[in-house]
């Protein structure tokens, strides 16, 4: 069975610009989680998406919004980028169950 | 909200020797408790989990011990080897449609040759 992939892997964006990551699931699963890692704040919940749904949101701002489609896919946009936005972003896929499963992650370079 | 500390930040071993890395979590209603492994440029890889009503779970060279009353859990490597070195990170959750991972500030596992 395919992993989580993502994409797309690495990107390079000035600050004031706004960027759209991509995350396709493992086949089957249905609930998408979305995370921030970076080296000074470790990983970080955005938010969590479930037929098409957001169920859970972490603590970032509203220029972090997210959605799912019909085939369980999701996006994630950032608006109005800043610098601290610099991160690798991973998006993880469950069926949903406990057990939740790491794509590559998009390396966000913000400049 | 949930509240993951991880100890030690960094560990250092012989090969051979065991390593061991304990978290303590605030929430006592959180019930699922896996470790991730993330390796150097790769994702993070989930290598044990357990879930609280299990006091002990192990996998070959890896056990997870949970003590659900002190709230805390802790990850142990038998006969380390240099695959093992990698930074690695516990979380805790609720689950039950709740499934927002709170993560541990990882520990960077070094095995010496």
């Amino acid at each position: 069975k395919a992993g989580v992939t993502q994409t797309p892997r690495y990107l390079i964006k000035t600050r004031g610009q706004q960027v759209t990551l991509s995350c396709s699931p493992i086949s089957g699963h249905r609930s998408v989680s979305w995370y921030q890692q970076t080296p000074g704040q470790g990983l970080q919940f955005l938010f969590e998406y479930f037929s098409e749904t957001q169920r859970n949101k972490g603590n970032f701002p509203g220029r972090f919004s997210g959605r799912q489609f019909s085939n369980s896919r999701s996006e994630m946009n950032v608006s109005t980028l800043e610098l601290g936005d610099s991160a690798l972003y991973l998006c993880a896929s469950s069926r949903p169950s406990y057990e939740q499963y790491f794509g590559p992650g998009t390396r966000l370079t913000v400049t | 909200g949930e509240n993951v500390e991880q100890h030690p930040s960094t560990l250092s071993v012989q090969e051979g020797d065991s390593a061991v890395i304990k978290c303590t979590y605030s929430d006592s209603a959180s019930n699922y408790f896996p470790w991730y492994k993330q390796e150097l440029g790769k994702r993070p890889q989930l290598i044990i989990d357990i879930r609280s009503n299990v006091g002990e779970k192990k996998d070959q060279r890896i056990a997870v011990t949970l003590n659900k009353t002190a709230k805390h859990f802790s990850l142990h490597i038998t006969e380390t080897q240099p695959e093992d070195s990698a930074v690695y990170f516990c979380a805790a959750t609720r689950g039950s449609n709740d499934y927002k991972l709170s993560f541990g500030a990882g520990t960077t596992v070094t095995v010496r040759a």
